[in-house]
């Protein structure tokens, strides 16, 4: 059965810093890796999706990064703003549709 | 090009009643999978249907919860005789394919059971 793990649970960076949120799992026969963001109240926005043959992937401030063989995941977050204050959740697709990670509540102090 | 569409986005019902969410796929999409978030849980997977077809419902309480994706119209997640630990947040999911490039999230609907 998969599991997904993510560390730390919760964050408070002053803005500007730089920041790395990690997500495991223990199957690592999967398809994809997705992260996204959660802001209070609301749905969830799809941030980066890495493939199983891909090592990361990057968009603007952040950059995912994939070993499917160690079962690790890591999303990078350069300069943060206040406006990245919001949970951030992995979650893996593979023999089972999408599972979980809890999440990391990130707060980014101005 | 819409996204997954869910409504209603607020469901207020009373122990006893029945409660039905609706959710269109995005266009071209034609796999669907609901999730349920707790308060302070992660979310959940419940169930995971293509048209008139349920797939995988593992997620699924035994009773009361049923969910359909008929040939016309959007997927019903079908809730009866709500309960108060039936409240949270009920989110659906669409892709194209089963292995797909990546699960596309309504906003969900939030169901508080009085």
């Amino acid at each position: 059965k998969q599991e997904v793990t993510q560390i730390p649970a919760a964050l408070s960076v002053p803005e500007g810093e730089n920041l790395v949120l990690n997500c495991s799992f223990t199957d690592s026969a999967i398809y994809n890796l997705q992260w996204f963001r959660q802001d209070p109240g609301k749905g969830l926005t799809s941030l980066l999706l890495i493939q199983s043959s891909q090592r990361e992937q990057t968009s603007g401030r952040l950059n995912a990064s994939l070993d499917k063989s160690s079962g690790r995941s890591t999303l990078y977050i350069a300069a943060s703003q206040p406006g990245d204050s919001a949970t951030y959740l992995c979650a893996v697709s593979g023999n089972t549709p999408l599972v979980f990670g809890k999440g990391t509540r990130l707060s980014v102090i101005a | 090009n819409a996204g997954v569409m869910q409504n209603p986005r607020h469901l207020v019902r009373r122990r006893g009643q029945e409660a039905r969410l609706r959710c269109s796929p995005m266009k071209g999409h034609s796999h669907v999978y609901w999730y349920r978030q707790l308060p302070e849980e992660g979310l959940k997977f419940m169930v995971y249907l293509q048209k008139e077809n349920i797939i995988d419902e593992s997620g699924m309480p035994k009773e009361r919860f049923s969910a359909e994706f008929p040939k016309e119209g959007p997927s019903i997640l079908r809730i009866q005789q709500v309960v108060r630990g039936d409240s949270a947040a009920y989110f659906c999911a669409s892709t194209r394919d089963r292995d797909d490039y990546g699960y596309t999230f309504g906003s969900g609907t939030r169901l508080t059971v009085v």
